[in-house]
């Protein structure tokens, strides 16, 4: 039982559409992360969440929103999906930052064509 | 900002050899932290090391977290094939503590 899900694992999508990539875990962690990861790039910082409501922006968050209702949800929308996005989206959640490390998702492998 | 560079970029070994890996950074690093990431799955920490000279064990890996507070090491000592996959360092960014991460390691091991 993992305390961390992403959906979907996968997800083939068209130029200009938006997407919705969801996190949700059941550790109720304060902080949330949402990672890109691309060969060459290795794990790349888009948006991060440190509580309801408050999220703030990473290195490379263009392109990309973000939402948290809820605790145990983390929500990262492409607005109008780019080639340039397709990538592998990992999901993280942690309990005090980085001190103790981060628990990742299995995550998302997006392809935008 | 705080940077982590990590060497060997890939390696390939044969079955039954030991491994080592570096971490290294211009800045200090108060924790030290290693994952390894499997083929379609998400990175799985598997070493922290909060003190410098700290060296911690787990199985077959044993981690280093460097006097100078700059570098970090890890070993695995007789490789099987389920070693397989990406190492990383990463540590908490002394500003924000979120984690930086190194680009990996990359180990292939032939049976």
């Amino acid at each position: 039982d993992a305390g961390i899900t992403q959906s979907p694992r996968h997800k083939v999508t068209e130029t200009g559409t938006p997407v919705t990539l969801r996190c949700h875990q059941t550790e109720n962690h304060r902080y949330m992360y949402w990672y890109r990861q691309d060969p060459g790039h290795g794990l790349r910082l888009i948006h991060y969440s440190y509580g309801v409501k408050d999220t703030d922006k990473g290195e490379v968050s263009d392109g990309y929103s973000v939402s948290r209702s809820k605790t145990e949800d983390f929500l990262l929308t492409l607005e109008s999906a780019t080639s340039s996005q397709t990538s592998v989206y990992f999901c993280a959640i942690s309990t005090r930052q980085g001190l103790y490390g981060y628990t990742f998702g299995s995550g998302t492998r997006l392809t935008v064509v | 900002g705080q940077q982590l560079n990590q060497s060997p970029q890939s390696m390939f070994i044969q079955e039954g050899e030991d491994v080592s890996m570096n971490c290294t950074s211009s800045s200090i690093f108060n924790t030290w932290l290693w994952y390894k990431q499997e083929p379609g799955e998400g990175p799985v920490l598997l070493i922290a090391l909060y003190k410098a000279g700290e060296l911690t064990s787990n199985g077959r890996l044993t981690a280093q977290f460097g006097i100078t507070r700059k570098d970090s090491f890890l070993n695995i000592s007789a490789s099987i094939p389920s070693d397989v996959g990406i190492y990383f360092c990463a540590g908490p960014n002394r500003g924000s503590e979120k984690l930086v991460f190194g680009k990996g390691t990359k180990l292939t091991v032939n049976p």
